[in-house]
């Protein structure tokens, strides 16, 4: 198993572009998350998915839109990208079933936006 | 909304000595996990605590979660250079089927050791 995959690894952005963060998991785990981590900073989640086609807010979700459509896939669109979304973005992936609930992070997205 | 705060925010050991992070929550906690991210890296599952004042050992590394659920700690003996990188704490509330079942995560602890 692969495990939970992101694309692409590094981008940069100018102001006021649109771009879509990949994220694919083959463990077929029914829950998704997209966190970010500032620099030194902890995860914050911006939006989660329960399942295909339930998503749902996190903490953090202003100028980020999701969409769920199979159970591998969860992307995450920036639309009109702003410099306070430069970030890694962490996409995750986790099966509540007998436990224990951990997640399985992919290798990240480092955005910059100039 | 619950919050979780973990200390200090870095520590700087020397090889061989101990070390210690501490987490709090403010709502008490249905299981408390820790995440281990080394530079440059994602974070990964280390270990889970459910029970009130479970204690859990992986080799050198000790895993306390307090009586209330509303604490826990990550004690590593004798540091060593691999054990560098940001030990997260991450707290979960009741579980629910279908209801996100998010986890809080503390800012970290950054572990740096000087060989």
């Amino acid at each position: 198993n692969a495990g939970v995959t992101q694309t692409p690894k590094f981008r940069i952005l100018k102001i006021g572009q649109s771009m879509t963060l990949q994220c694919t998991q083959d463990m077929n785990h029914n829950y998704m998350y997209w966190y970010r981590q500032d620099p030194g900073m902890g995860l914050k989640l911006i939006y989660y998915s329960v399942g295909a086609g339930i998503t749902d807010k996190g903490e953090v979700p202003n100028g980020y839109n999701v969409s769920r459509s199979t159970t591998e896939d969860f992307p995450l669109r920036l639309e009109l990208a702003a410099p306070s979304q430069t970030s890694v973005y962490f996409c995750a992936s986790s099966y509540l079933g007998q436990g224990p609930y951990e997640q399985y992070f992919g290798p990240g997205t480092r955005l910059t936006v100039t | 909304g619950q919050q979780v705060m973990q200390i200090p925010q870095y520590q700087h050991v020397q090889e061989g000595e101990d070390f210690t992070t501490y987490c709090n929550s403010s709502t008490t906690l249905s299981n408390i996990q820790w995440y281990k991210q080394r530079p440059g890296g994602h974070p990964v599952f280390l270990i889970q605590l459910v029970k009130s004042g479970e204690v859990k050992k992986q080799k050198r590394l000790t895993f306390q979660f307090g009586e209330a659920k509303k604490n826990s700690s990550l004690h590593i003996t004798a540091t060593q250079t691999t054990d560098v990188g940001t030990y997260f704490c991450a707290g979960q509330t009741q579980l629910v089927m279908n209801a996100g079942n998010m986890l809080t995560f503390g800012g970290g602890t950054r572990l740096m050791v000087k060989p």
